[in-house]
């Protein structure tokens, strides 16, 4: 069955400092391909999606992520970490060979140091 | 635009109390709707998932029931809650599997079974 492993369930950076938040997914066949921000106490909000064309993806508050086949990853990035991007990233897959719903990342927490 | 609302953003019942949490998606029509739980610490478990009026389907055997009386309303219930039904629940829609632009989530209902 398709997994999505998220590495590091916290990840602490230094504000201005880059940030990467890592996903892999486990099938032979790339799913389409998103990441989500949770803000404490509140829903989940999509940050960028990958479904086909340019690899290298850009979202919403300077958030990028790079879809590699060969890797089987889809890590995102920012390049400068602010206070405000401290929550919780959950990365999730959707198979294209099944009409199964979002298959999720346990997600990684990402904490801002001063 | 599509909106979702979920209702209450909090709440406290005691063990052996009824639950229901609603939730309702606005501009769009024939949507799949999603009941998640995120319990403390932990990832988003899928509960229950509709594909239509009637049509429910559940992921994990629990004490949590889950209806769709009308085309964009989804109702979350229990007859008798548990300590262990503590948790953040988000409902969630999508335009068929989600796809092409992912999930849409309320804003969440906490629940403390006390």
């Amino acid at each position: 069955a398709q997994s999505v492993t998220q590495l590091g369930s916290h990840v602490s950076v230094s504000e201005g400092a880059l940030v990467l938040l890592r996903c892999n997914y486990s099938s032979s066949v790339p799913p389409y391909l998103f990441w989500y921000v949770q803000y404490p106490n509140q829903g989940l909000q999509l940050l960028l999606k990958y479904t086909t064309g340019a690899t290298l993806v850009k979202g919403i508050n300077g958030f990028e992520a790079e879809f590699k086949k060969s890797e089987t990853s889809f890590h995102l990035t920012k390049p400068s970490a602010h206070m405000s991007d401290a929550a919780e990233y959950f990365c999730a897959v959707i198979p294209k060979d099944s009409n199964y719903q979002l298959i999720w990342g346990a997600g990684t927490k990402l904490i801002i140091k001063p | 635009s599509q909106t979702i609302h979920q209702w209450p953003a909090t709440l406290v019942q005691p063990v052996g109390s009824p639950l229901s949490l609603e939730c309702t998606v606005e501009g769009t029509s024939n949507p799949n709707l999603y009941w998640y739980r995120q319990a403390a610490g932990r990832g988003l478990q899928l509960l229950f998932y509709s594909i239509g009026i009637g049509q429910i389907s559940s992921e994990v055997p629990q004490n949590l029931s889950a209806s769709r009386p009308q085309d964009r309303q989804f109702i979350l219930s229990s007859k008798k809650l548990l300590l262990s039904d503590s948790g953040f629940y988000l409902c969630a829609w999508s335009r068929g599997t989600g796809r092409e632009s992912g999930a849409f989530f309320g804003q969440g209902t906490r629940l403390t079974v006390v």
